[in-house]
């Protein structure tokens, strides 16, 4: 599997954007990037996804480098409920197997108020 | 609350002793796969079925370990003879898997075992 670098933590102020980075260099051409995030004490929730172009949804937005070997999460305002782990994840398009999620150890992010 | 859900949400056990967890997906998700996760790490995959098939097994799933999911609903996740070891939060997530789809995975809350 494709292997994704993360920083192991970042600090936020609340309510200024916060650029969460992840390096993917050996991304092949039929992975997406997907985002997942985990709140304190609870299961992985889905933030985002995107192949090629940049993608917004109410949560989050994704830029892709136009290499596509990083892309940054971008939360607009940070608020104490974003304080979690987000996770940079590859994963082959679904006609391509192995559709389990791998998840790295990802990158916490602490608000602070 | 249409959401995984997963029962019990804690559970502790003596060595030895077998557990069962069980795990009820999003209705209509065709697509059910279970994670472990110990502290400080990320989610590690166990297996997945598509409907009730079980397409994938991780080498993580030992002998000790056995799934279910008959007629393609709830599933079971099974742990025998229980080791320290087996100590994790274990996860179920589902799936609406269609071809060329991103195969969004929603996860339950998780399922805590503590083996003492």
């Amino acid at each position: 599997d494709a292997k994704t670098t993360q920083p192991n933590s970042m600090e936020s102020n609340e309510e200024e954007p916060v650029h969460l980075p992840c390096n993917h260099s050996t991304i092949s051409g039929t992975d997406y990037i997907h985002w997942y995030r985990q709140l304190p004490s609870q299961g992985p929730e889905y933030v985002i996804h995107g192949l090629t172009s940049n993608v917004n949804n109410r949560m989050a937005s994704l830029a892709i480098a136009e290499d596509r070997k990083s892309s940054t999460l971008i939360l607009h305002r940070a608020t104490l409920r974003d304080a979690a782990v987000y996770y940079c994840i590859l994963r082959p398009y679904s006609g391509a197997g192995s559709y389990q999620l791998t998840f790295g150890k990802g990158t916490k992010l602490s608000v602070i108020p | 609350d249409t959401g995984v859900s997963q029962d019990p949400r804690h559970k502790i056990t003596k060595r030895g002793q077998n557990v069962t967890f069980r795990c009820d997906p999003i209705s209509e998700h065709n697509r059910l796969y279970w994670y472990r996760q110990t502290l400080g790490q990320g989610p590690e995959f166990l297996t997945y079925f598509q409907n009730e098939a079980q397409l994938e097994k991780s080498r993580l799933l030992s002998d000790r370990f056995s799934a279910e999911r008959p007629k393609g609903s709830f599933s079971t996740l099974e742990i025998q003879r229980t080791e320290q070891g087996d100590s994790a939060m274990y996860l179920c997530a589902s799936s609406l898997y269609a071809t060329s789809s991103a195969d969004t995975q929603y996860f339950g809350p998780g399922t805590r075992l503590t083996v003492l």
